[in-house]
């Protein structure tokens, strides 16, 4: 089982960004995702999660109208899409598989993570 | 400021055991399953504990999670300098149409 993220790197404020996260090893549609991100030290922050088959989103406030999640079943990938980036976004992203088709709590398999760098 | 509240920090010695806690309401861990997790310095999260009291395979039966009522708990017997660690625990929140919130987490010393 892997999840590995891509799509991080510095961005000015306002600016957009669209990570993805490439799953491989399980049946990715028997799975919730989900985002959590980290900001340079600090704790963990649940960002976003999806169902497995994609038609439930849910979104922590303070990014509800500016980040998307979404999926692609038939490639196995994960998307955050994000726009009007702030300074305070500025973590390691880091996608996780579910353990049910249900968004949850994240469980066993979490990628490497991506920076992302918002400057003011 | 988390919506599940841990301590910030914690310490124990080498064979002890040391509790580390989790207050959430009823929104939260009072309706729904705990999450434990373990962060080493410069890591990503591993899952230590999920609904509640269950280990994933290959998590030592040193670790050990439980919950009453609105707050619960992670348990480590055995102590040892490996497990000087970062802990968060977790737990989805069925308030503002559903989410999932984290503890602020908890950092553990071996001395």
């Amino acid at each position: 089982v892997q999840v590995s993220e891509s799509g991080g790197g510095l961005v000015q404020s306002g600016g957009s960004l669209r990570l993805s996260c490439a799953a491989s090893g399980f049946t990715f549609t028997n799975h919730a995702m989900t985002w959590v991100r980290q900001a340079p030290g600090k704790g963990l922050e649940w960002v976003s999660g999806i169902t497995a088959s994609g038609d439930s989103t849910y979104y922590t406030d303070s990014v509800k109208g500016r980040f998307t999640i979404s999926r692609d079943n038939s490639k196995n990938t994960l998307f955050l899409q994000m726009n009007s980036l702030r300074p305070e976004d500025t973590a390691i992203y880091y996608c996780a598989r579910g353990g049910s088709t249900s968004v949850t709590p994240p469980g066993f398999y979490w990628g490497q993570g991506t920076l992302v760098t918002v400057s003011s | 400021q988390s919506v599940l509240t841990q301590a910030p920090s914690a310490s124990g010695t080498p064979g002890q055991r040391v509790t580390i806690s989790c207050s959430g309401s009823s929104s939260n861990i009072g309706s729904n399953y705990v999450y434990w997790y373990q962060q080493l310095p410069g890591t990503a999260p591993k899952l230590l504990i999920y609904n509640n009291n269950q280990r994933p395979s290959g998590v030592p039966d040193r670790f050990s999670g439980s919950k009453s009522g609105t707050s619960a708990s992670l348990a480590i017997s055995g102590l040892r300098s490996e497990d000087e660690a970062d802990y968060y625990c977790a737990a989805w929140d069925d308030s503002l149409s559903g989410h999932v919130v984290f503890g602020g987490g908890t950092k553990l010393t071996v001395l």
